[in-house]
């Protein structure tokens, strides 16, 4: 099955820096790669996702960009504000909805 | 409106006993899953069932047994409740699989504790 490693763990950085997490898979036919946002005590909700055909995706301060070579795909999010906190799950689709998910990032923004 | 709904949300509940979640989804949509939530907050698989058709069953020790009336419908039973059971349990669905892997719609969770 899929492997998805995510790093690093815990991510702390300023109110209006950049956060990057990055995610690793191990399945090449892979083919389908979403970020899903959780806050403390809700569910989990997608934010923004990229299928492999496609390099990169932006969505206002948002972007994933996929390397289907190395099997890396990042998540990136800029002029981070305080509700941008939250943990943060990387996954890899195969199959016929099938979804290996990492193991949560956890991002704090320091006012 | 509620897209995904499992009840209860809280549960407490003595080892040994038997607990039931239910949840229901109004999307249309074909697939259900259930996902388990530890303390780490990592994210696994359960179960997940497609027009009330079980096909994914990750390893999940038998007292664990998930029951589909029908698709907008997918109940998790338990039984002989552990300690190891305590969990944040998470429903969801997506669409078809027929359309390849989607975005997943989680219920609210229900949170179970075993003492």
């Amino acid at each position: 099955g899929e492997n998805v490693e995510q790093h690093p763990s815990t991510l702390s950085v300023q109110e209006g820096d950049s956060a990057v997490i990055k995610c690793t898979y191990s399945d090449s036919a892979s083919n389908y790669f979403p970020w899903y946002k959780q806050e403390l005590g809700k569910r989990p909700q997608l934010i923004i996702d990229i299928r492999s055909n496609v390099g990169e995706k932006k969505d206002q301060r948002i972007a994933v960009t996929l390397n289907k070579t190395a099997k890396h795909f990042s998540l990136h999010i800029t002029e981070t504000q305080p509700e941008d906190s939250a943990v943060y799950f990387c996954a890899a689709g195969y199959g016929n909805n099938r979804l290996a998910f990492g193991k949560g990032n956890q991002v704090v923004v320091i006012p | 409106d509620t897209a995904v709904s499992q009840t209860p949300k809280y549960l407490v509940t003595q080892m040994g006993n038997d607990k039931s979640i239910k949840c229901e989804q109004n999307l249309g949509h074909d697939t259900m899953y259930w996902y388990k939530q530890d303390s780490k907050k990592f994210l696994k698989i359960m179960f997940s069932y497609n027009n009330k058709e079980l096909i994914i069953n990750e390893t999940v020790p038998n007292r664990f047994s998930p029951k589909s009336p029908d698709k907008a419908h997918l109940n998790l039973h338990i039984n002989s409740l552990e300690l190891g059971d305590s969990a944040v349990y998470f429903c969801a669905s997506s669409p078809s699989q027929l359309r390849g892997t989607g975005e997943l719609f989680f219920g609210e969770g229900s949170r179970l504790t075993v003492l």
